[in-house]
């Protein structure tokens, strides 16, 4: 399975935006790149993912590089509630099954 | 809202016991999975399941097993639970998708497993 590099932890200021960066050097060409988070004593949350191109939802962007060997995860505008652990990840499984890999993750902490 | 409940929050057993854990989705979907998480190891998969009655073997599945006799129901057994299971276990559900892997998974809250 293709494998996701991510920095331990990163800090944030409240009200400022966040890139949580993850490299995936070894990614296919039919790999998806899916973001999760999980906030404490919970179970992992979607939170977006993507093919090549840039992706935006209600929660989140998602920034692809175009050799696809990195992608950005970006909040807008990091609130108290976003502390979470957020897991970039790629896709391993085959054609109609899924299933996610989960790394160690990027501990974000957000400061009021 | 979408769903997937976890039989118990917490649960304590003993060394040697019989184990079920349970999980229920209600959100129709064809594919259930069953992870265990432990610090500084991340989740690891145990089973998954893409049918009733269908199962396929995870990344760890030594000591455990599986049943999903209905859509919505996956339970993970520990045949003799042994201290080194102790640990979260999270159970979660994705829809079957023929195109590609372009889906998300829903997880469950967790249980989080003691054993004596």
């Amino acid at each position: 399975d293709a494998k996701t590099t991510q920095p331990n932890s990163m800090e944030s200021n409240e009200e400022e935006p966040v890139h949580l960066p993850c490299n995936h050097s070894t990614i296919s060409g039919t790999d998806y790149i899916h973001w999760y988070r999980q906030l404490p004593s919970q179970g992992p949350e979607y939170v977006i993912h993507g093919l090549t191109s840039n992706v935006n939802n209600r929660m989140a962007s998602l920034a692809i590089a175009e050799d696809r060997k990195s992608s950005t995860l970006i909040l807008h505008r990091a609130t108290l509630r976003d502390a979470a652990v957020y897991y970039c990840i790629l896709d391993g499984s085959g054609a109609g099954s899924y299933q996610l890999t989960f790394g160690k993750g990027t501990k974000l902490s957000v400061i009021p | 809202d979408v769903k997937v409940t976890q039989s118990s929050r917490y649960l304590v057993k003993r060394t040697g016991e019989k184990v079920f854990l349970e999980c229920v989705q209600d959100m129709d979907h064809e594919n259930m999975f069953w992870y265990r998480q432990d610090p500084g190891l991340g989740l690891r998969l145990i089973y998954f399941s893409y049918d009733v009655k269908m199962k396929e073997k995870g990344d760890i599945p030594e000591g455990y097993s599986v049943s999903r006799e209905k859509k919505e129901r996956f339970s993970l057994i520990l045949e003799s639970a042994s201290t080194n299971q102790t640990s979260m276990y999270l159970c979660a559900s994705s829809l079957w998708e023929t195109s590609g892997r372009d889906n998300e998974q829903f997880f469950g809250p967790g249980t989080r497993l003691t054993v004596l």
